[in-house]
């Protein structure tokens, strides 16, 4: 059984930039959240994708969007990169309807 | 965004020893979580509570859902120096975790050999 991976593992960008950074779920998990972690907190929770629909938000601004494939594989883009946007970004998948949430390596965001 | 309040912040601890730590809301969750991350990882589940008043066990871990389901509590027992770490509590409510899980900041917990 695989897990959950994500790409690319770290990335600089300058501000303003967009980033794209992906995400495959464990093998027969349909659903996928993405979490934004800063240096010295929990996760904060930014959107969920059930059935390649935006399922759940947190308060993130729109410049946060997503998409989920048929495949259940999910990308998360952020547009207008600011320097706070500087974080290790989490992907978590899950089955169907379930709370318990598995969590890949995560991709390290750098914005200069 | 809205934080669970964790408890301690750190601890230090010898070898062979028990550890404690607890996790606080003014939320009401259906769903208790707890997870371990280590450096350069995403975090790892550990157990899973779902019933107000569970007590459930994972190895030398145990975990229990308080009453009020506002709060939950993990105990280590016999600490070794893999439990090195930083554990977090996180709390899930809706079904399908729409509105995904609320985490606390952690609790590090480092052990002295």
């Amino acid at each position: 059984e695989t897990g959950v991976t994500q790409s690319p593992t770290h990335l600089i960008k300058t501000r303003g930039q967009q980033v794209t950074l992906r995400c495959s779920s464990q093998s027969g998990h349909n659903t996928v959240s993405w979490y934004q972690q800063a240096l010295g907190q929990g996760p904060q929770f930014i959107f969920q994708y059930y059935r390649e629909e935006e399922n759940g938000r947190g308060n993130f601004p729109p410049r946060f969007s997503g998409l989920q494939f048929p495949n259940y594989s999910s990308e998360l883009n952020v547009n207008a990169l600011e320097l706070d946007d500087s974080a290790l970004y989490l992907c978590a998948s899950s089955p169907g309807t379930s709370n318990e949430q598995f969590f890949g390596p995560g991709t390290r965001l750098t914005v200069l | 965004g809205q934080q669970l309040n964790q408890s301690p912040q750190s601890m230090f601890i010898q070898e062979g020893e028990d550890v404690s730590m607890n996790c606080t809301s003014s939320s009401i969750f259906n769903t208790w979580l707890w997870y371990k991350q280590d450096p350069g990882e995403g975090p790892v589940l550990l157990i899973a509570l779902y019933k107000a008043g569970e007590l459930t066990s994972n190895g030398r871990l145990t975990a229990q859902f308080g009453i009020t389901r506002k709060d939950s509590f993990l105990n280590i027992s016999a600490s070794i120096p893999s439990d090195v770490g930083i554990y977090f509590c996180a709390g899930g409510n809706s079904g399908g975790g729409a509105d995904g899980l609320t985490f606390g900041k952690g609790t590090h917990l480092i052990i002295q050999p």
